[in-house]
């Protein structure tokens, strides 16, 4: 396992169109994170999951986003309708949280899905 | 009011020179704090923890000033190698456990 994957890395859509990421994180961590970044911000919290349970869901996350993690190990981020303002990197982290805090907030980033909304 | 906040720089600083960044967090609460480094066009990876006590980590040094809710992140003799933005992050703990806050971290460039 050579670390989080994510696919696609480029996703050019039209306005309207439903797009869907896919991560693999590293096979033994048990959390897996959704984040967005734009450019010149900080990667934005978006939904997170603790094997197959989504546990927090961001604010930012609309009726139009939906995550799912169905087996506790690779998860898909689906965006429909997509919008303009959807544009952005979505990155997928994972980690190994055993305890409240112990190893959980050690994230690995996969390299990222750059979507771009025409 | 923004859960972290973070100069975003840039910082532009010759070879060797010494540079600080500083961090503030918005919640009293929060629990664990790090430094994350992002090269350009690339993911984020961890740097540091950042420990009350203050940390080390060779030219690197991180300091936690829980009653100013204030980090910072010391980087000594830099390399040109250190360019890139640096993310303060912070976890709150509580009903949040699970989320990470990332500032819009401060960039640097270190020139020959």
């Amino acid at each position: 396992d050579t670390g989080v994957s994510q696919d696609p890395r480029h996703k050019i859509t039209k306005r309207g169109q439903n797009v869907t990421f896919r991560c693999d994180p590293i096979s033994e961590h048990n959390r897996l994170y959704w984040y967005r970044q734009t450019l010149g911000q900080g990667p934005e919290f978006l939904t997170y999951f603790q094997n197959e349970a989504q546990l927090e869901k961001s604010r930012l996350l609309s009726d139009r986003f939906s995550a799912e993690r169905p087996k506790g190990s690779f998860s898909t981020l689906e965006i429909q309708r997509t919008e303009q303002g959807d544009s952005a990197m979505y990155l997928c982290a994972s980690s190994l949280g055993t305890g409240i805090l112990s190893g959980a907030n050690v994230l690995t980033f996969g390299a990222g899905s750059r979507l771009t909304v025409l | 009011r923004k859960e972290v906040e973070q100069d975003p720089g840039p910082f532009n600083v010759p070879e060797g020179a010494t540079v600080a960044f500083n961090c503030t967090y918005s919640n009293s609460a929060s629990q664990s704090f790090f430094w994350y480094r992002q090269d350009c066009r690339k993911e984020p990876k961890l740097l540091m923890s950042v420990y009350s006590s203050g940390n080390e980590d060779g030219r690197f040094t991180a300091q936690l000033n829980r009653a100013s809710q204030y980090i910072s992140l010391l980087i000594r003799d830099s390399k040109l190698s250190d360019s890139a933005t640096y993310l303060c992050v912070v976890n709150r703990g509580g009903s949040t456990l699970g989320r990470l806050y990332f500032g819009r971290g401060t960039q640097l460039t270190v020139w020959p």
